[in-house]
């Protein structure tokens, strides 16, 4: 069982470069969710998705972009990195009941 | 301000000892709420609360809610050095979905032998 799969696990950025954190999910969910969490500050939702062709801004979208062209996957982009977004990245799904998490992507922007 | 405030935020406990995780909020259209357990990857998902005054229980892990004094708890009796971890709690307010569940900075919870 796949569930939530983000790839890749680690990256190290340097300032002003972009990257696409992939998450794709086999449960059809509807609702996929990008969070980012940072030492002692539990999930913080960046951008979720309430199905195909359907996104909206979370708690703290600013540097961040995602899209939602099938009901599997759930790209988040970032255009120019920046130190603060050194973080670790969750992707997420969920039907009715509870999200189901991705085994996190840990990215370091230098 | 923050909408969900667990307490406290970190515990040093003895193996054995029985431990209580609260988890207070304060949204506007409450749909549920859920606990996680995260150790070093993923949060991996324990109870969803629906009910005031039902007790979900799962092994040594029990959780109620409160909806009247906008709570809930988390108990862990007997506990083992692999009950050490941060404990997520995450409330849906939004009715469907549409706005995600907003989480709590958790509890950092250590076990010691």
């Amino acid at each position: 069982n796949a569930g939530v799969t983000q790839t890749p696990k680690f990256r190290i950025l340097k300032i002003g470069q972009s990257m696409t954190l992939q998450c794709t999910q086999d449960m059809n969910h509807n609702y996929m969710y990008w969070y980012r969490q940072d030492p002692g500050m539990g999930l913080k939702l960046i951008y979720y998705s309430v199905g195909a062709g359907i996104t909206d801004k979370g708690e703290v979208p600013n540097g961040y972009n995602v899209s939602r062209s099938t009901t599997e996957d759930f790209p988040l982009r970032l255009e120019l990195a920046a130190p603060s977004q050194t973080s670790v990245y969750f992707c997420a799904s969920r039907s009715l009941g509870a999200a189901f998490f991705g085994q996190g992507t840990r990215l370091t922007v230098v | 301000e923050d909408k969900v405030v667990q307490s406290p935020l970190s515990l040093v406990v003895h193996e054995g000892d029985t431990v209580t995780l609260n988890c207070s909020y304060e949204v506007t259209n409450f749909r549920s709420l859920l606990w996680y357990k995260q150790e070093k990857k993923a949060p991996t998902f324990l109870f969803m609360l629906t009910s005031s005054g039902i007790e979900k229980k799962s092994g040594r892990l029990s959780s109620i809610l409160d909806k009247k004094e906008l709570f809930s708890i988390l108990n862990i009796t007997a506990t083992q050095t692999g009950d050490s971890a941060v404990y997520l709690c995450a409330v849906d307010d939004s009715g469907g979905g549409a706005d995600g569940l907003t989480f709590g900075k958790g509890t950092h919870l250590i076990i010691q032998p």
